[in-house]
Order: structure tokens, then C-alpha cells, then sequence
């Protein structure tokens, strides 16, 4: 089965923004606006931050933004923080097959 | 709060079924909502595998439906993983959660810790 492409990390100074970047093809990411993210500190259970491209859900701060264009979606933290840093995962439905991405480690320099 | 605890064994031999079981609390399976089974092998990413309402409705992964049966046991508020002929490449973290489909959405918005599940002799 063919993940999605993340970058397998990125990092950034406290303050900062980054961007991760999610890439499918026109089956999945491409043809629905059904792309998520996830957030994971190590031994917990992964945080939904976004949804349906978007949305954030009650709580999750709204420095965490998500877009998308054509087959590619992205996560942006905006004024990143210590406690940002953590594994990022993106999530799209698939008619056949629902594919997660490959995940992404956000260190905070 | 809705809270997701997986529950079964850590260690399974080569050829065995493995069994899973998922215990939901806080949020009554019968309510609504899919429920589904995940996995993360090590250094791997993310794999869907199966997909249950309420009512018994089931989807499974292309890739592993021959081997797998989810089933939901809404008296008991559980949901459970039957895995067949395990191999090496079954050796993951698995994870239950709470799917959201439908009504133009579609998330994951809880997730229970996981559990890590060891295929060897």
C-alpha cells in the first residue's frame, strides 16, 4: 500500500513557523477534503489537531492551521512551541484504502 | 471523556491468531460513530486495518482482509481484532480508536495508547 510522502522531520526556533507537507495523489488527498492530522508524544496516544483539511477542534490552539492544493495538504504550527515537538502524522480517505503519511519529527531548537 | 484501552497479548507465535480487544468508556458504541483497529510497525507508518459500526457493519483493509475479522460486542461496550497466520510483518503497536464518517467529515478523535503486539517464536 502507498503511504503518504511527509518530510521525516523538521525544526524550528521557539517563535518560529514551519510547515509539513503531506502528499497524496488524486485518489486520496487530491479528491476529498477529508485529510487530518495527528499529533504524538512518544508512549501516548496520537491528538487529533485537524480535520476535514481545516478544521480545528475544540481546544487544539490556533497556531495549528492546515491547507491544501491538488495532492498535497500541509500543516503549519505558527509560533512554535517547546511543547509542539513531537511526531506529526497525516491521515486521507481513500474509496479503497484510507492512507496515513509517513510521519514527520518536529524538534524545537 | 472518551477513553479507548487496548487489551490482549504482548508476545504470539509465528502461524497463531492473534486476539485483540478494545474497551471503550465514557461513550456508548451503541450510540454511533465507527470504531477501528490501526497499526504502526516499527519505523513504519500508520496502517488502517479494519473499520466497525454499531450495527456490525465491517470494512477491511485490501491488504489484510483475508486474515483479519473485527467485531463489536456493544454489551460489553468492545470492540475486538482477530488477526490469522501471523508473521514477523505482523510485529506492531495497535491501536484502536473512534472513527468519525460522514456528515462531510472524516477523523480519528480518540485513540487509545496501543498495544504492542510481538510475533515470534
Amino acid at each position: 500500500q502507498s503511504a503518504l510522502t511527509q518530510p521525516r522531520s523538521v525544526s524550528g526556533s521557539p517563535g518560529q513557523s514551519v510547515t509539513i507537507s503531506c502528499t497524496g495523489t488524486s485518489s486520496d488527498v487530491g479528491g476529498y477534503n477529508y485529510v487530518s492530522w495527528y499529533q504524538q508524544h512518544p508512549d501516548t496516544a496520537p491528538k487529533l489537531m485537524i480535520y476535514d483539511v481545516t478544521k480545528r477542534p475544540s481546544g487544539v490552539p490556533d497556531r495549528f492551521s492546515g491547507s491544501k492544493s491538488g495532492n498535497t495538504a500541509s500543516l503549519t504550527i505558527s509560533g512554535l512551541q517547546a511543547e509542539d515537538e513531537a511526531d506529526y502524522f497525516c491521515f486521507s480517505y481513500g474509496p479503497t484504502y484510507s492512507p496515513f503519511g509517513t510521519g514527520t519529527k518536529v524538534t524545537v531548537l | 471523556q472518551v477513553q479507548l484501552q487496548e487489551s490482549g497479548p504482548g508476545l504470539v507465535k509465528p502461524s497463531e491468531t492473534v486476539s485483540l480487544t478494545c474497551t471503550v468508556s465514557g461513550y456508548s458504541i451503541s450510540s454511533g460513530y465507527f470504531w477501528v483497529w490501526i497499526r504502526q510497525p516499527p519505523g513504519k507508518e500508520l496502517e488502517w486495518i479494519a473499520t466497525i459500526n454499531h450495527s456490525g457493519n465491517t470494512y477491511y483493509s485490501p491488504y489484510l482482509r483475508s486474515r483479519v475479522t473485527i467485531s463489536v460486542d456493544t454489551s460489553n461496550n468492545q470492540f475486538s481484532l482477530q488477526l490469522r497466520s501471523v508473521t514477523a510483518a505482523d510485529t506492531a503497536i495497535y491501536h484502536c480508536a473512534r472513527y468519525m464518517f460522514g456528515g462531510g467529515s472524516c477523523y480519528f478523535d480518540y485513540w487509545g495508547q496501543g498495544i504492542p503486539v510481538t510475533v515470534s517464536s
